[in-house]
C-alpha cells in the first residue's frame, strides 16, 4: 500500500495560470480532506469529499478554488487564475471514516511567480 | 465554533531537558484530540491520540477537560525531536465527520 500519493510535489505557476493538484487516497479509503499550510501559519481545512460528493467545503475560498473526487481517479484541487497569495503547501489526507485514522500525503508545494 | 490554540510558535530546549508543548481547545461536545508531528518538509504523521492513552517516542499527553488542555510532554528531549508539532481536534459530528481543526503549530528545536 503506497499510502496517500500527491502529485506533483512541487508546482510553479505564473500569476493567472491554473494549478491542478492531485491526491490518490490510500486503498480502501473513500474520504478525502484537503488542507492548506500557508507560510508562518498552521494547517487550515479546505474541503472534505467522499466519492462524487463534496461533504464540507466551508474552508474553500469562494472564488477560483474547486475540488472534486470522481468515481474513478484521484481527487483534484483546482485553483484558477492563481495569485501570489495562493503560494502554500497543500496537503491531502484520506481515511476510511471508521476509526479516525487519517493518513496524510507528502503535500504539493505551490509557488506562484 | 471549535478552536485549537497553540500559544507558542517557537520552543527551544537543550538535549535532555524536559519539554512541554501547550495546546488548549474549545469544543462544545466531547473532544477527540490528537498530536501530529511534521519533520522537515515531510508529511504529517500521527504522534498520538488521547483516546489510546499511549506513549510514542517518549511523548505523552493528558486531556484535562477542566482546563480544556491537551499539552504534549516529554521528560528528556532528543535532537531528533526537532520538528513542527500540531495539536488537532476532531469534529466527529454532523456533516463534518472526520474534519480536523489544527492549532497554529509549534516549532520545537532541541539543541545539542
Amino acid at each position: 500500500n503506497a499510502g496517500v500519493m500527491q502529485n506533483p510535489r512541487h508546482l510553479v505557476r505564473r500569476r493567472g495560470q491554473e494549478a491542478r493538484l492531485r491526491c490518490s487516497p490510500m486503498k480502501g479509503h473513500s474520504h478525502v480532506y484537503w488542507y492548506r499550510q500557508l507560510p508562518e501559519e498552521g494547517l487550515k481545512f479546505m474541503v472534505y469529499l467522499q466519492k462524487e460528493n463534496i461533504i464540507d467545503e466551508s474552508g474553500m475560498p469562494k472564488e477560483r478554488f474547486s475540488a472534486e473526487f470522481p468515481k474513478e481517479g484521484p481527487s483534484i484541487l483546482r485553483i484558477q487564475q492563481v495569485v501570489r497569495g495562493d503560494s502554500a503547501a497543500y496537503f491531502c489526507a484520506s481515511s476510511s471514516g471508521q476509526n479516525y485514522g487519517y493518513t496524510f500525503g507528502s503535500g504539493t508545494r505551490l509557488t506562484v511567480v | 465554533a471549535q478552536r485549537v490554540t497553540q500559544p507558542e510558535k517557537l520552543l527551544s530546549v537543550f538535549k535532555g531537558a524536559p519539554v512541554e508543548l501547550k495546546c488548549n481547545y474549545s469544543y462544545s461536545g466531547s473532544p477527540e484530540l490528537f498530536w501530529y508531528v511534521q519533520y522537515s518538509r515531510q508529511r504529517l504523521q500521527l504522534l498520538l491520540r488521547h483516546i489510546s492513552r499511549e506513549s510514542i517516542k517518549g511523548f505523552t499527553a493528558d486531556l484535562n477537560k477542566g482546563e480544556t488542555s491537551f499539552h504534549l510532554k516529554k521528560p528528556f528531549a532528543q535532537e531528533e525531536d526537532s520538528a513542527m508539532y500540531y495539536c488537532a481536534l476532531l469534529d466527529a459530528g454532523g456533516t463534518s465527520y472526520g474534519k480536523l481543526t489544527f492549532g497554529q503549530g509549534t516549532i520545537l528545536t532541541v539543541h545539542p
